[in-house]
């Protein structure tokens, strides 16, 4: 069934350092990664998405890579601030046209200052 | 910046009771969604809504559960009956369009069933 796998659970990182998050997912025919961010109480609010069409996508500190054939997407945060410090959740678009989102299991971020 | 509203932020039912969770999509959008979110688990699709019917639905909204439009405005998910394992933050998402766009979620509505 459709699937998306995300690691690490939890990553815990020094101000200025770089984060990795790596998701994989499992219908060939998703065209559509959104990564979300998601605060204590909050709804997920997206920081940045990448279409099947591009292979990488930068945002300021924030980038996002594709690898298609692979299918795993990446992001990453570069210069971390104690204010990235949430919950992130990698997506892929569903099977049919609904536009449902499936999501990974979300990976805890903690930047120390 | 345009959000989606939704009430109230907690709820809390006895078992076996009915809730209606509200939600104010944006203006201009015509797909709607509720995701439910177990405390400290991944956030999952429950149904998408479109044109005044359901698209798509999950395993999980069985007949417990239900949706509407009922005014044209407001989005509505009930649920009849509820269980202990309803509780659960419920989020509701709307889009503009349903594919390669970004679905815009509310704040969510803690559902504690005792």
């Amino acid at each position: 069934g459709e699937n998306v796998e995300q690691h690490p659970s939890t990553l815990s990182v020094q101000e200025g350092d770089s984060a990795v998050i790596k998701c994989t997912y499992s219908d060939s025919a998703s065209n559509y990664f959104p990564w979300y961010k998601q605060e204590l109480g909050k709804g997920p609010q997206l920081i940045i998405d990448i279409r099947s069409n591009v292979g990488e996508k930068k945002d300021q500190r924030i980038a996002v890579t594709l690898n298609k054939t692979a299918k795993h997407f990446s992001l990453h945060i570069t210069e971390t601030q104690p204010e990235d410090s949430a919950v992130y959740f990698c997506a892929s678009h569903g099977s049919g046209n609904t536009g449902k989102l499936i999501f990974g299991q979300g990976t805890t971020l903690q930047v120390k200052p | 910046e345009p959000e989606v509203t939704q009430t109230p932020s907690h709820q809390v039912t006895q078992m076996g009771q009915e809730v209606i969770l509200r939600c104010v999509p944006i203006s201009n959008h015509l797909y709607f969604y509720w995701y439910r979110q177990i405390l400290g688990q991944k956030v999952e699709f429950l149904v998408s809504f479109y044109n005044n019917e359901i698209s798509e639905k999950s395993e999980i909204f069985d007949d417990q559960f239900s949706v509407e439009r009922p005014d044209g405005s407001n989005f509505t998910l009930k649920i009849r009956s509820t269980k202990l394992e309803d509780s659960a933050m419920y989020f509701c998402a709307t889009q503009g369009t349903p594919m390669n766009t970004e679905a815009f979620f509310g704040q969510g509505t803690r559902l504690t069933v005792v």
